[in-house]
């Protein structure tokens, strides 16, 4: 069946350092890719998505890129501070509009 | 974006019980999903909650154990029945607008489960 796996599960940086999370998809179809963050105690947030028409998108310190060759997507954070700890998950969007979560990446930035 | 709610925000309950968690979005959505998500893990999905109509489960759900409500476009309930220390979890709500994917999701409802 469909699946997103995702790397690494745990990351730890300097404050300031950039992050990158890397994530890949098994449905050729899938056609959406949102990316959430998840606070310890609160719901999933979304933070940054990406359409398969576009293969890069920025929002300040948050980037995302996608190779749909490949079936590759990456989350790329810079200057990261300590707000930025959290859980982060990418999603993929398969044929029937099912999001499929990968199992997660726990970021810690250190002051 | 849509701003969800659940309640109650957390839940202690004795084995056999059910527990009815309720979804309050603030503007009408056309999508209503259900998930849990186990401490420490991802999130699965239980069903989507279709209006004026029975919700569509996910392989390894049924509607005895998940019962599910949508009476209007803004909320949903969730009733975890008969429940057994295993269905001790994070209960999640998440909603969707008009032909978009992206789905928003409510706070979560922890339960144990005892």
């Amino acid at each position: 069946g469909e699946n997103v796996e995702q790397h690494p599960s745990t990351l730890s940086v300097q404050e300031g350092d950039s992050a990158v999370i890397k994530c890949t998809y098994s449905d050729s179809a899938s056609n959406y890719f949102p990316w959430y963050k998840q606070e310890l105690g609160k719901g999933p947030q979304l933070i940054i998505d990406i359409r398969s028409n576009v293969g890069e998108k920025k929002d300040q310190r948050i980037a995302v890129t996608l190779n749909k060759t490949a079936k590759h997507f990456s989350l790329h954070i810079t200057e990261t501070q300590p707000e930025d700890s959290a859980v982060y998950f990418c999603a993929a969007t398969t044929s029937y509009d099912k999001v499929i979560f990968g199992p997660g990446t726990s970021l810690s930035v250190i002051p | 974006s849509a701003v969800i709610s659940q309640k109650p925000s957390r839940d202690i309950c004795q084995r056999g019980t059910s527990l009815t968690i309720q979804c309050q979005v603030d503007s009408q959505v056309t999508m209503m999903f259900w998930y849990r998500q186990q401490p420490g893990q991802s999130l699965t999905l239980i069903a989507t909650a279709n209006q004026g109509s029975e919700a569509t489960y996910e392989s390894g759900f049924v509607i005895d154990k998940f019962p599910i409500s949508r009476p209007n476009l803004t909320f949903s309930t969730l009733t975890v029945s008969n429940m057994s220390p295993e269905d001790s979890s994070i209960y999640l709500c998440s909603a969707s607008a008009g032909g978009a994917k992206t789905q928003y999701f409510g706070p979560g409802t922890r339960l144990l489960v005892l």
